[in-house]
């Protein structure tokens, strides 16, 4: 499978626990980009990312997120001390080019907060 | 207010029938207009995308059309299948920031029943 690839689907965590959500873009794909869903609202823009590099985190929350792509290995999304208001499907995406190249989503992972 | 925003929220059809999906938008400058649909706990998955000079481009049994003036986007699905039930996402990017700048509708949740 050549897809864009997110792990763990689900993830439980209890209120302050650590959540560590992972990504392996497509290959070829040098450009990722993680988004939230809510249940009944549609997808925000948290953070894009290139090799080693952040280069927009403006949607990310100032505290307790954040995310890395590193020179090896997948893009990680972290969120320390997990609240209830944490529950949500994270998403990301990957594409060759961050102009207005298309965008390839994985299947997401949700994580529940107890 | 969200910048863009989709009707109807939810839809039910029969299978065979056709029925059309809209978009507006308020944002600006204007790149390009994307519609992703989005199955049930999986990722979205892209179905057209429409820069400023195009008006209408298909997908298979998929028609969107792009009124850039009004700033109306439209997707027709003709001969409905039980397949296409899922939600339906508007996705407007600007182009200033390339695609970490695109704003997302909340989505036509479409129900094809038998």
């Amino acid at each position: 499978n050549a897809g864009v690839m997110q792990n763990p689907r689900h993830l439980v965590r209890r209120r302050g626990q650590e959540a560590r959500l992972r990504c392996s873009p497509m290959k070829g794909h040098s450009h990722v980009y993680w988004y939230r869903q809510l249940p009944e609202e549609g997808l925000k823009f948290m953070v894009y990312l290139q090799k080693e590099n952040i280069i927009d985190e403006s949607g990310m929350p100032k505290e307790r997120f954040s995310a890395e792509f590193p020179k090896e290995g997948p893009s990680i999304l972290r969120i320390q001390q997990v609240v209830r208001g944490d529950s949500a499907a994270y998403f990301c995406a990957s594409s060759t080019s961050g102009d207005t190249g298309e965008l390839f989503f994985g299947e997401g992972s949700r994580l529940t907060v107890l | 207010k969200n910048q863009v925003e989709q009707s109807p929220q939810s839809l039910i059809i029969l299978e065979g029938k056709n029925c059309t999906l809209q978009c507006n938008y308020t944002v600006s400058p204007f790149s390009n207009l994307r519609w992703y649909k989005q199955d049930t706990g999986r990722g979205p998955v892209s179905l057209t995308i429409m820069t400023f000079s195009e008006n209408t481009k298909s997908n298979g049994r998929y028609t969107a059309t792009l009124d850039a003036d009004t700033k109306q986007s439209s997707l027709h699905i003709t001969a409905s299948q039980l397949s296409d039930s899922a939600s339906y996402i508007c996705v407007v990017s600007t182009g200033e920031k390339g695609n970490n700048d695109m704003r997302f509708g909340a989505g036509t949740r479409l129900t094809v029943k038998p």
